[in-house]
């Protein structure tokens, strides 16, 4: 079963503006992850944020996490028609070890 | 991190075929997943693939119906047995190193 939902669904922006997608999820986690997937390829993992973070950064990438309001944000800075993908957010449930991964955003970056 | 590798990479299967994936990690990883990916949809987990027992399967998952092997610590291969059109997807083999999951590339199944 899926344990997050994500909106927006779909999200067109033009290069060089920020893109923002949010991660809602169900139960306790020990951490949350953000994937990205290019069209017809398998996932590559961006970032990690524990439970007990409220914030992560890499590079262009912001992740914040609210585990009061089980939800999550993927922020990227500076858009580029190269971050032009479906995005996913996963987590993994405490006490477990299988990783669930939301519906997922497709982004389009217009250059 | 894990490398994977997963093949066939794509396939065009008739229905009521069955197919075998493989999947191989470039290390030894505990914990290995077979996750598929209906066309649009996101990641649906198989099972769990257990190193020298039964693979754990996710409810709406049968044995009979995606067998899956994993006899040492780097490899596993899932079946999709007598195939429907309804089994086009994109299986993906997962490894997991710490907190993080690694994919391989995914195997393209089309059933016709």
């Amino acid at each position: 079963s899926q344990q997050g939902e994500e909106d927006p669904q779909a999200l067109s922006i033009q290069e060089g503006e920020n893109a923002t997608m949010n991660c809602s999820y169900k139960t306790s986690i020990n951490n949350l992850q953000w994937y990205r997937q290019n069209s017809g390829r398998g996932l590559v993992h961006l970032i990690l944020i524990r439970s007990n973070e409220r914030e992560k950064h890499s590079g262009r990438l912001r992740v914040t996490l609210d585990t009061s309001k089980k939800s999550s944000s993927l922020l990227i800075t500076a858009s580029r028609a190269a971050d032009t993908a479906s995005y996913f957010c996963a987590t993994d449930e405490t006490g477990g070890f299988k990783t669930i991964f939301g519906a997922g955003t497709r982004l389009f970056v217009k250059a | 991190s894990a490398v994977i590798s997963q093949k066939p990479s794509r396939d065009i299967c008739q229905r009521g075929t069955s197919l075998t994936i493989q999947c191989q990690v470039d290390s030894q990883v505990t914990m290995m997943f077979w996750y598929r990916q209906q066309p649009g949809q996101s990641l649906t987990l198989i099972a769990t693939a257990n190193q020298g027992s039964e693979a754990t399967y996710e409810s709406g998952f049968v044995i009979d119906k995606f067998p899956i092997s994993r006899p040492n610590l780097t490899f596993s291969t899932l079946t999709v047995s007598n195939m429907s059109p309804e089994d086009s997807s994109i299986y993906l083999c997962s490894a997991k190193e710490g907190n993080t999951i690694y994919f391989g590339e995914g195997s393209w199944l089309t059933v016709v």
